[in-house]
């Protein structure tokens, strides 16, 4: 079946920055588009970015912008979101989810990050 | 950039009631448009896309309706495993792939 396994929650110092893995078993990972997702306590849902996996061109959220990086590693059906410089706003649960047309098909059961001094 | 914006908030409703969910887009998204289900603690899981079509394995009661900008998830015959946190998002323009803020259904 479909699935997507992340790696576990974290906590971090503000200033800090984290590296969230998302691997992929279950599909032919080259055939859909990687995206995350973050969700503050208690909020709804961001969409942060996506990255391609057969070329690694990536889309980001206009206020991740410089701050975010999205890469893939084909070999291992492995994807990776990396963010800097983080704050308490950036405490939240990380999702990775695959997308083929536009819908949220499958995703991963999230990573919590926790930023705090 | 398009904005969704679903109503009510919070929705509370009785056991084999039906339960009613609108998502508006501040501009046309045609049927690009897909509906999640989140449970406390899980991921969002796939109910809606395309604005009708049922993603695999989701009931029957579950159905979606609506083009353009306005947008209907209407959930027959309420059971417990139903209550939860519903999402709209659209995918007609992007980047970026837009949420709605939610709409919580609580039981009355």
């Amino acid at each position: 079946q479909v699935q997507l396994v992340q790696s576990g929650a974290e906590v971090k110092k503000p200033g800090a920055s984290v590296k969230v893995s998302c691997k992929a078993s279950g599909y032919t990972f080259t055939a859909y588009f990687m995206h995350w997702v973050r969700q503050a306590p208690g909020q709804g849902l961001e969409w942060m970015g996506r990255v391609n996996p057969n070329s690694g061109a990536t889309d980001f959220a206009q206020r991740f912008q410089g701050r975010v990086t999205m890469t893939t590693n084909t070999s291992i059906g492995t994807a990776y979101m990396e963010l800097n410089t983080l704050t308490s706003d950036d405490t939240a649960v990380y999702y990775c989810a695959g997308v083929l047309w536009g819908s949220f098909d499958f995703w991963g059961q999230g990573t919590l990050i926790t930023v705090s001094s | 950039e398009i904005v969704m914006t679903q109503s009510p908030a919070t929705l509370s409703v009785s056991p084999g009631d039906t339960a009613t969910l609108s998502c508006r887009a501040s501009q046309s998204v045609s049927s690009a448009l897909a509906w999640y289900q989140q449970k406390p603690g899980q991921a969002p899981r796939l109910l809606i896309y395309g604005a009708s079509t049922r993603a695999t394995g989701i009931p029957a009661r579950f159905s979606g309706s609506g083009s353009g900008a306005d947008f209907t998830l209407t959930i027959s015959s309420l059971q417990s495993e139903d209550f939860a946190v519903y999402y709209c998002q659209q995918y007609h323009d992007w980047p970026p792939w837009a949420f709605g803020q939610g709409t919580k259904v609580e039981i009355k």
